[in-house]
């Protein structure tokens, strides 16, 4: 069971929207540890998608979107395309643990 | 372009032990943390290590604690684990990554900007 709690899968057509949750607690998220998301096609590393809850790297597509409250943060993709299909994982720090924490991970299908 | 090449990684019986390395190129190796995140087959994602720039801090999740050992050699541009006491939990593909973030207290802060390919370690009798 991971520290920080994700929805198993999402599902979406092309052109919608889908947003994925991660769950803290006053610990990790709510203390104020920073969010980062990766994006994970099977086979393949993990990729940067968002870094310090909101921010995008050169490359990523705007689609992409970040955002933290409490003790949860959230990715959002807006106009889902076909490509979007991969695992995504959200990061933080648990300071009860002493380390980083991953959440679950999200399957993300494109119908 | 930023590269990380992992390597070492190899089928071993419990409680043996095995080294890997991640080579890194395209960046100022010694201005950036590394750590080492593991996922085993069909799991999720799992933190096991981290060292700073300079390679005088050293974290460890509680799973690998006193049987890993990160380290670094900047001169070679590469980062290493040794894991000795393998048991059949640690059976996962192990990823070297860099951090652009810093390192201070009780952990290395900064997402993970670049992965390598990975490395897959088999803990079976």
């Amino acid at each position: 069971q991971s520290v920080l709690t994700q929805p198993p899968s999402v599902s979406g057509a092309p052109g919608q929207r889908v947003t994925i949750s991660c769950t803290g607690s006053s610990s990790s998220i709510g203390a104020g540890y920073d969010v980062h998301w990766y994006q994970q096609v099977p086979g393949t590393a993990p990729k940067l998608l968002i870094y310090v809850n909101t921010n995008r790297p050169s490359g990523v597509p705007d689609r992409f979107s970040g955002s933290k409250s409490g003790t949860s943060a959230s990715l959002t993709i807006t106009g889902l395309q076909a490509e979007d299909e991969a695992d995504y994982y959200c990061q933080s720090y648990d300071s009860s643990l002493s380390g980083w924490v991953f959440g679950g991970g999200t399957k993300l299908t494109v119908l | 372009e930023v590269q990380l090449l992992e390597s070492g990684g190899d089928l071993v019986q419990p409680g043996g032990s095995l080294r890997l390395s991640c080579a890194a190129s395209g960046f100022t190796f010694s201005s950036y943390a590394m750590s080492w995140v593991r996922q085993a087959p069909g799991k999720g994602l799992e933190w096991v290590s981290s060292i700073s720039g300079s390679g005088d801090r050293t974290y460890y999740a509680a799973s690998v604690k006193g049987r890993f050992t990160i380290s670094r050699d900047n001169s070679k541009n590469t980062l290493y684990v040794q894991m000795n006491s393998l048991r059949a939990e640690d059976t996962a593909v192990y990823y070297c990554a860099s951090s652009s973030g810093y390192c201070s207290g009780n952990s290395c802060y900064g997402p993970n900007d670049y992965w390598g390919q990975g490395t897959l370690v088999t803990v079976s009798s």
